[in-house]
């Protein structure tokens, strides 16, 4: 069965203190991992798309890396207004997209 | 500029009186979808559009209906709401369905 499991569920940084946020999937045949970054009461933004171990994506104070079973959205020295709860997607065996529950995100100032 | 667009934003209706949320896009995506979200359950899909008049079901689709007449709209109809249909709703589109999606502003739904 195709999963998407995201850790730590919630996270408590200091401004600058860089960190990292887990993706693990269970999928046949990855065909596409995909970051969103959603603000509360707000839809998702879409941030990267991966697509093969070892593919890295960046975009300001985020980087994105691909492994055989896992991506990593890696933030380094954050600022209050990256707070946000972040998605992990792949896509399925069916075609469809399966959403992981999120990891949120607080940086205190 | 490219967007999705979900009309209302906010609704509080009663059990069992019919309703329709609209979903627009103006990217010419062939691939729409809805979406509710819970907490603690994350993002499920209800219903999907492949293109105009081809429709499938997501993984919750009972007690919604959708319909796909024009490429850009894709409206979620609750023909019997009930209270357990609360939830935030978002309306997405896409390329193709493994592509990257697209996401409305959501609309807010309360059933009592």
């Amino acid at each position: 069965e195709d999963q998407v499991t995201q850790s730590p569920e919630a996270l408590r940084l200091q401004e600058g203190e860089s960190s990292s946020l887990n993706c693990s999937y269970t999928v046949s045949g990855l065909r596409g991992l995909f970051w969103y970054r959603q603000d509360p009461g707000k839809g998702p933004e879409f941030l990267f798309t991966l697509y093969s171990a070892g593919e890295e994506k960046e975009k300001e104070r985020l980087k994105a890396t691909l492994t055989k079973k896992e991506s990593f959205l890696h933030i380094t020295a954050p600022k209050p207004e990256d707070s946000a709860t972040y998605l992990c997607a792949v896509r399925g065996s069916q075609g469809n997209l399966i959403f992981g529950k999120g990891t949120k995100l607080s940086v205190k100032p | 500029e490219a967007q999705v667009t979900q009309n209302p934003r906010y609704l509080i209706t009663v059990t069992g009186k019919k309703l329709t949320v609209t979903c627009s896009q103006n990217m010419n995506h062939e691939y729409m979808s809805w979406y509710r979200q819970d907490p603690g359950l994350g993002l499920r899909q209800i219903y999907y559009s492949m293109n105009v008049e081809v429709t499938d079901k997501g993984d919750v689709p009972e007690g919604y209906k959708v319909s796909r007449k024009e490429k850009r709209n894709f409206p979620l109809i609750l023909e019997s709401p009930s209270p357990n249909q609360t939830s935030l709703y978002f309306c997405a589109s896409s390329l193709g369905r493994g592509d990257e999606q697209y996401f409305g502003p959501g609309t807010r739904l309360t059933v009592t």
